[in-house]
């Protein structure tokens, strides 16, 4: 079965700063895609990165990067330069090829301070 | 392109009462998911359809729980009687086969939340 961990406490992070979130997967499968989503208080859900096991180099997009270490089944989400509108859960989440259910984390809190 | 749309928006209701959310997908997309969010549980997957048919609904709750997908651009999800406990806020997800078999966001909907009393 696949699982998600997402352990870290709620964070704060000053305005401009850099946040690391990190997350830890299992699976046996060696295709897989996984997949960073923020939830600000609004409530929906915001897709920002994917990244696929097979892929070579970490993903970015913007101001987010994906520390990706294969071997030791991480898929941190890097936030570089923090702004207000950061402040928001954010959710790990892993597909197994074969099987469509995104499985998700419990999420990380970050509350980012002026 | 309107993204994924799911009504009502937020329903409270009565213990017993049935409740109905619904949901239009991305146009084109075969794929449609109902999650389902609580602080305790976070997000859980209750049922998916392929094409209109429901593949997986092994984390449907109970025999109250229901979902639907009568035509390509349209489902249900239903809770008939409904009880304090599925308070929760309900997403609807879309995503295209075209995206790939491990790749390929899904596309979520704003959400309804449910609030039973």
């Amino acid at each position: 079965a696949q699982k998600i961990t997402q352990t870290q406490p709620g964070m704060f992070v000053q305005e401009k700063e850099a946040v690391t979130l990190d997350c830890t997967y299992d699976t046996s499968d060696p295709s897989y895609g996984l997949f960073w989503y923020k939830q600000p208080s609004s409530g929906e859900m915001i897709f920002l990165i994917y990244q696929g096991s097979y892929d070579q180099q970490n993903a970015t997009e913007g101001r987010y990067s994906l520390n990706f270490q294969k071997a030791r089944k991480s898929a941190n989400l890097v936030i570089s330069a923090s702004q207000l509108g950061d402040s928001a859960m954010y959710f790990c989440a892993m597909r197994v090829s074969g099987n469509n259910r995104l499985a998700f984390g419990k999420g990380n809190q970050v509350v980012v301070i002026p | 392109d309107a993204g994924v749309i799911q009504s009502p928006r937020h329903e409270v209701t009565e213990m017993g009462q049935e409740v109905t959310l619904r949901c239009k997908p991305i146009s084109g997309h075969d794929y449609l998911f109902w999650y389902r969010q609580t602080m305790m549980r976070g997000l859980e997957l209750l049922i998916y359809f392929n094409n209109n048919v429901p593949i997986d609904d092994s984390g449907m709750p109970e025999d109250r729980f229901s979902a639907k997908m009568p035509n390509a651009s349209f489902s249900t999800l239903k809770i008939q009687p409904s009880e304090p406990r599925d308070s929760a806020v309900y997403f609807c997800a879309s995503r295209s086969l075209a995206s790939g078999s491990f790749t390929g966001e899904l596309f979520f909907g704003e959400g309804s939340r449910l609030t039973v009393l």
